[in-house]
């Protein structure tokens, strides 16, 4: 049972525009609402998250939109910079133990 | 300064076999996690401990054995090694916080393959 769902594996995007990454979770439950970069042979590193009482939330070039009556969020990177170029999970959490619910990953290539 | 480190990086090994991963962390977090990724490339979590009590247990086969000597430190062993544990495991901390927001330190990844 896939809780946190990302159907984009891939996208590509010219330097200087904007990428927007997609997400989509079925659990009510989550409340915290995170992205998570990687890099090729290093592990996740944390970017981003969003509580799930705001609807957006930014930090420099990065910023999450939450949809929740649409159980979706969103990562919009502008503008996008090669290197950038990583692959990005989307995770959720549901608080008590910080047991994060992971996405497959949508792996974003920034062409210069 | 590494914050959170695995050995090894990689392990190659045969069916049948007994192989231990090993993690640090040097940040001060009082839970860690081993988190396992596979060909689909699916990031699950496996076990959580915290100050080296097992709080969570996501119905991993009993041939993986967390061990926690200290909060610092959290290894793998695995028993009778089989293909389908061939994958990269990552090992993550975090600081128990009154809001758990989620966000995990992971460590490089170790990855197993099984011949």
């Amino acid at each position: 049972d896939q809780q946190v769902k990302q159907n984009s594996p891939s996208l590509s995007v010219q330097e200087g525009r904007i990428s927007i990454l997609n997400c989509d979770y079925t659990n009510s439950m989550f409340d915290y609402f995170l992205w998570y970069k990687k890099y090729p042979a290093e592990g996740p590193t944390f970017l981003i998250s969003i509580s799930s009482i705001k609807d957006k939330n930014e930090d420099g070039r990065f910023t999450v939109f939450l949809n929740k009556s649409a159980k979706h969020l969103s990562l919009h990177i502008v503008p996008s910079q090669p290197g950038d170029s990583a692959v990005y999970f989307c995770a959720a959490n549901s608080g008590g133990y910080q047991k994060v619910t992971f996405g497959t990953g949508t792996k974003l290539q920034v062409i210069p | 300064d590494t914050a959170v480190s695995q050995t090894p990086k990689y392990l190659v090994t045969q069916m049948g076999n007994d192989k231990s991963i090993k993690c640090e962390q040097n940040l001060g977090h009082d839970t860690m996690y081993w988190y396992k990724q596979d060909s689909k490339k699916f990031l699950k979590i496996m076990f959580s401990y915290n100050n080296k009590e097992l709080i969570i247990n996501e119905t991993v086969p009993n041939r993986f054995s967390p061990k926690s000597p200290d909060k610092a430190h959290l290894n793998l062993h695995i028993n009778s090694l089989e293909l389908g544990d061939s994958a990269v495991y990552f090992c993550a901390s975090s600081r128990l916080q009154p809001t758990n927001t989620g966000e995990l330190f992971f460590g490089e990844g170790s990855r197993l393959t099984v011949l």
